[in-house]
């Protein structure tokens, strides 16, 4: 099956910097999305991109679906984003609701 | 819109018991999905229920099994639960099964003793 790979694992940064989360996956997907699973459990929406680029105020991220690779920037980070970030792909064919995650990239953020 | 609600948020368990968790999908959404997450295990994909039909299951063991109702609400269970069944069980919707943004709840939180 598809392998979904999220690096760094493990990152913290100082309030204000930025950062580059990186998801590569196996083979071709069709929808892929990023979360953030905040500090109670639940996955926030942040992106559904399976190609492309959005950016939504701090938050950015792209899609190469050919190169089988997506990024999500944080700019100027903040306490807030502390967290858990999810990227999860579905295979070609696969529905929607069958998400194949990611171990996720836990943030620090210090102040 | 509302988003989507599970209860009970958390419950905890003894071992041979059996549970009930439950889902209340977006608006309009048709397909609900489960998923177990463990520290150990990540995110795990259980099934996924479309027009009261179960569409997908992951490789979890007959004990936990899940139906969809006619108003797209969903239940899973759980029965003669297991010290390694503690975990967060998490349900999402969306609007169809191609392709599109899956939206999840807030989860619960299970504890096996």
């Amino acid at each position: 099956g598809i392998q979904v790979e999220q690096s760094p694992p493990d990152l913290i940064l100082q309030e204000g910097a930025n950062s580059t989360l990186r998801c590569n996956f196996s083979d071709s997907v069709n929808n892929l999305q990023w979360f953030h699973q905040n500090p109670w459990g639940q996955l926030i929406n942040l992106f559904y991109i399976p190609s492309g680029t959005k950016q939504n105020g701090r938050l950015s991220a792209t899609t190469v679906a050919t190169e089988r690779y997506s990024l999500l920037y944080i700019s100027s980070s903040q306490t807030t984003d502390s967290g858990v970030y999810f990227c999860a792909v579905t295979r070609p064919g696969g529905s929607q609701g069958n998400l194949i995650f990611g171990k996720g990239t836990k943030l620090s953020v210090k102040p | 819109k509302a988003g989507v609600t599970q209860t009970p948020r958390y419950l905890i368990k003894t071992r041979g018991q059996q549970v009930t968790l439950s889902c209340s999908p977006i608006s309009g959404h048709r397909s609900v999905s489960w998923y177990q997450q463990t520290p150990g295990q990540g995110l795990q994909f259980l099934f996924e229920y479309f027009s009261e039909t179960q569409r997908n299951k992951g490789n979890f063991p007959g004990r936990f099994s899940g139906r969809q109702f006619s108003n797209s609400r969903s239940e899973m269970n759980v029965s003669t639960l297991e010290l390694g069944d503690s975990a967060l069980y998490l349900c999402a919707s969306s609007f169809s099964r191609g392709a599109g943004e899956l939206f999840f709840g807030e989860g619960s939180r299970l504890t096996v003793l």
